[in-house]
């Protein structure tokens, strides 16, 4: 089975853009979180997604956004970037309990 | 509120040697406890992780953590580093209520392996 994936790998922005960040769980599991890691920190939670319903939200403005579609895949919206949005973006899916599986990351770059 | 703890920002071991990473957590209920292993530029590896029962638990490539209650900890050891361990270490407390889940990671332990 394929693990989580994630799309893009890496990408750069310009300050007051938007980005969008993709993420497909491994087969079979419901539940879609997103995670920020600054570098040098460890990851901090920004959603968690469930049954595409959000299921609890982190310390982060409303320029950031999520939704989970009927395939369970899981698209992370941030708008209006900031350079401090730069940052390695995890994807975690979770069948049922907490233990999550991670993808390997999207790194964004805001210049 | 819950926090995890990680008092060593980076830690370097003669490759052989043994290791021992450091973790303390604050959390209200009985945790669960997981240390995941991130190489450079990539993602989150699951080392070991603890639910319940034997407090010594065992997870890939050698290593192994022991939850103590007592002193809120949740320590990773290896009795023999290889090369290819040296990474960042990351101790995390999982909560998970209705479906409801969220990781607090600490802020992570950079290893160096010596040759």
């Amino acid at each position: 089975d394929a693990g989580v994936t994630q799309s893009p790998t890496h990408l750069i922005k310009t300050r007051g853009q938007h980005v969008t960040l993709r993420c497909s769980p491994i087969s079979g599991h419901k539940s879609v979180s997103w995670y920020q890691q600054v570098l040098g920190q460890g990851p901090q939670f920004i959603f968690q997604y469930y049954e595409k319903e959000e299921r609890g939200r982190g310390n982060f403005p409303d320029r950031f956004s999520a939704r989970q579609f009927p395939n369970y895949s899981s698209e992370l919206n941030v708008n209006a970037l900031l350079l401090g949005d730069s940052a390695l973006y995890l994807c975690a899916s979770t069948r049922k309990g907490p233990e999550a599986f991670f993808g390997q990351g999207t790194r964004l770059t805001v210049v | 509120a819950q926090s995890v703890t990680q008092p060593d920002i980076h830690i370097t071991v003669s490759e052989g040697a043994s290791l021992e990473l450091r973790c303390n957590y604050s959390y209200g209920a009985t945790p669960y406890l997981f240390w995941y292993v991130q190489s450079p530029g990539q993602g989150l590896q699951l080392l070991l992780k603890y639910f319940s029962g034997d407090t010594l638990v065992q997870g890939i490539k050698g290593f192994e953590a022991e939850f103590k209650r007592s002193q809120s900890s949740f320590n990773l050891r290896k009795p023999s580093v290889h090369w290819s361990d040296a990474a960042e270490y990351f101790c995390a407390v999982g909560a998970e209520i209705y479906n409801f889940n969220k990781f607090y990671f600490g802020s992570g332990t950079k290893l160096n392996v010596k040759p």
